[in-house]
Parts: C-alpha cells; structure tokens; sequence
C-alpha cells in the first residue's frame, strides 16, 4: 500500500531563515514521483516541485528544493530565505506506476512565517 | 490559462437536497478527481476517472455519484445532502497512462455547506 506520512501539522519559521518541511513515504514500487503542493489561505492548490524515483539529484525550483533520501524514503522540502507570502498549508503526494492514476497525499504541514 | 475549472464556487444546501459540482480541464489530461478536503484531514479521494469512460471508486464515495461526460468534463453529484457532506471539494486532472512524473493540476475549489 502506499503511504505518505508528514509529520509537523505546525512550522514557524523567522524571516530570511530556511525552513524543512519532513515527509516519508511508503511503495513497494520502484518507479514513483514525489510532490509538494502549497496550498494558501486562499484555498487553491499550488504545484511547487517534483522529484522522480530514479532521478540522481536533488530537484530545485527557485527558492524550493527536496531533499530526496530513497534509502530513508524521505523526500523534504526545503524553503530557502522564507517570506511572508510562504505562510500556507504544504501537502507532499506520491504518484507509483503500479496505481499510476491515484495520488497519495500526507495531511499537511501549516508553515507560518514571522517577520 | 484556465486550467481546472470549477463551478460553483460557494453553495448551500438543505439536509435531503441534490446537487452536481461541475469540473471542466482544457489540458487534454485523460485523468481526473474529485477530492474532500476537511479541516485535519488532508485531500481524501471520492472517485477519479482514468481515463474517458471509466470510474473508479477512492476512499469516501458514499453519498456520491459521477460522471464522465467526455475528456473534458466530470462531475460530482450529491444524490441527498447531508450535513457531513459540508467540505471544500477540489477536481484535478492530470495526465493517465501511469505516468508518475505527471503532477496533478487543481481547480479552485467548491465550499460546500449544508444546513
């Protein structure tokens, strides 16, 4: 079965600072991709980054990064120099070839940043 | 630009009344959700189609019906409301074929209240 486990339901993170946001997961697949969505007070869904199972570097997108850990099944993002605007709810989700139309998504991480 | 489109926005419905929440995507994605989202919970999945003419049950489909009219469009519908169905509904489509490296992309959402 698969399974995606965050465990912080609240992060405070200070301006400026870098932030880590923890997920593991669960597959017995070889082939799986990894996401992170951001989802603001607003309410809409925002597709952030996305790693593959077999990709050998971390991905990156601007301020975002994962900290992909296959051995450890973990795939953290991190969030370099935090801003205001970054105060959202974050939401990793898995994708695995063997139920490759089902996404799996842990139940959030609330993420406050502080001036 | 448009992406996932979801009508209504906001409703509310009487204990015992129907209703359909409409998802339109112009990305020509072959799959396609319907999520709850409760407050704690994370995204729980109702029901997703695969691809056009077919319907799978998710997690919480009780209390749900859809429909796959064509590739573009899928809809949920609320046979007889009841008041654990008040949730923000999201849909979201993204490309089949199992292909994991293929995020999903979210309309806006429907606040849905019953009384």
């Amino acid at each position: 079965a698969q399974k995606i486990t965050q465990t912080q339901p609240g992060m405070f993170v200070q301006e400026k600072e870098a932030v880590t946001l923890d997920c593991t997961y669960d597959t017995s697949d070889q082939s799986y991709g990894l996401f992170w969505y951001k989802q603001p007070s607003s309410g809409e869904m925002i597709f952030l980054i996305y790693q593959g199972s077999y990709d050998e570097q971390n991905a990156t997108e601007g301020r975002y990064s994962l900290n992909f850990q296959k051995a450890r099944k973990s795939a953290n993002l991190v969030i370099s120099a935090s801003q205001l605007g970054d105060s959202a709810m974050y939401f990793c989700a898995m994708r695995a070839s063997n139920t490759g139309n089902q996404f799996y998504f842990g139940t959030g991480t609330s993420l406050t940043v502080i001036p | 630009n448009a992406g996932v489109t979801q009508t209504p926005k906001f409703q509310v419905l009487k204990t015992g009344q129907s209703m359909t929440l409409q998802c339109a995507q112009d990305m020509n994605h072959n799959s396609m959700y319907w999520y709850r989202q409760d407050p704690g919970m994370g995204l729980r999945l109702i029901y997703y189609s695969a691809s056009e003419g077919t319907t799978d049950k998710g997690e919480v489909p009780n209390g749900y019906n859809v429909s796959r009219l064509n590739k573009r469009e899928f809809s949920l519908r609320l046979e007889s409301a009841a008041p654990s169905q008040t949730s923000v509904y999201f849909c979201a489509s993204s490309e089949g074929g199992g292909r994991v490296g293929q995020p999903q992309h979210f309309g806006d959402g429907t606040r849905l209240s019953i009384l």
